[in-house]
């Protein structure tokens, strides 16, 4: 069946715009995560939904960033007035909300700020 | 706050050889703990997952080891291959932290024909 996919794959903006990137879960995974890849740096959790509700927005980096999910499907993760500390590669992940599940990758949103 | 690392930072192997990665963390009330592989331009692709009761899980030509008590995992990769070259990444779910994986920084594999 699908993967997780995500768009766009690339995007290059000005300091200052807003970014939307956009992710599609596997059908029927429950929960859905995002976590940003800064070059040279780990992989670093930013925020989870369960169904469409996300308990804790403690990792996201700044009021700046902000997510929502629909239908617990698609869900969106925008950044307001980039900066360029905001480049990096923004991973999707999916699964079942039984903890011993896999999740699922997707292959990334690569933003880059100018 | 768990913390994940992973030596070497980097790795560079002939062919044919077996090699092992080493990750530790620091809190060992983990639910479970994984091994992805990254590709450049691909996302991360599971490998192994390894439940908090279990010492160990193979999978072909890889397997990886948990001794949740010393905060250590390994992962053993046998006859190593080119196609093996990525960056593998080590991963914890912690216990009562819902399903947020906390990464290692990865270690960089490149096998040499």
């Amino acid at each position: 069946g699908a993967g997780v996919s995500q768009s766009p794959s690339n995007k290059v903006t000005e300091k200052g715009k807003d970014v939307e990137l956009r992710c599609d879960p596997i059908s029927g995974h429950t929960a859905l995560y995002w976590y940003r890849q800064r070059l040279g740096q780990g992989l670093e959790f930013l925020i989870y939904f369960q169904g469409n509700s996300a308990p804790d927005k403690s990792g996201l980096p700044s009021d700046r960033f902000s997510a929502e999910r629909t239908g617990e499907s698609v869900s969106t993760l925008t950044i307001q007035r980039t900066q360029q500390e905001d480049s990096a590669v923004y991973l999707c992940a999916s699964s079942f909300w039984e903890e011993a599940e896999t999740q699922y990758f997707g292959p990334g949103t690569r933003l880059l700020v100018l | 706050k768990q913390e994940v690392t992973q030596i070497p930072a980097a790795l560079s192997v002939p062919e044919g050889e077996n090699l092992v990665l080493n990750c530790s963390f620091t809190d060992s009330a983990i639910y479970n703990l994984q091994w992805f592989r990254q590709d450049p331009g691909k996302g991360l692709t599971s490998l192994l997952l390894i439940q908090s009761s279990q010492r160990e899980q193979t999978s072909g030509r890889l397997n990886a080891s948990l001794d949740k008590s010393s905060g250590r995992s390994t992962l053993y990769i046998a006859a190593s291959q080119p196609g093996d070259s990525a960056t593998y990444l080590c991963a914890v779910i912690d216990n009562n932290a819902g399903n947020m994986l906390t990464f290692g920084g990865g270690t960089r594999l490149m096998v040499k024909p």
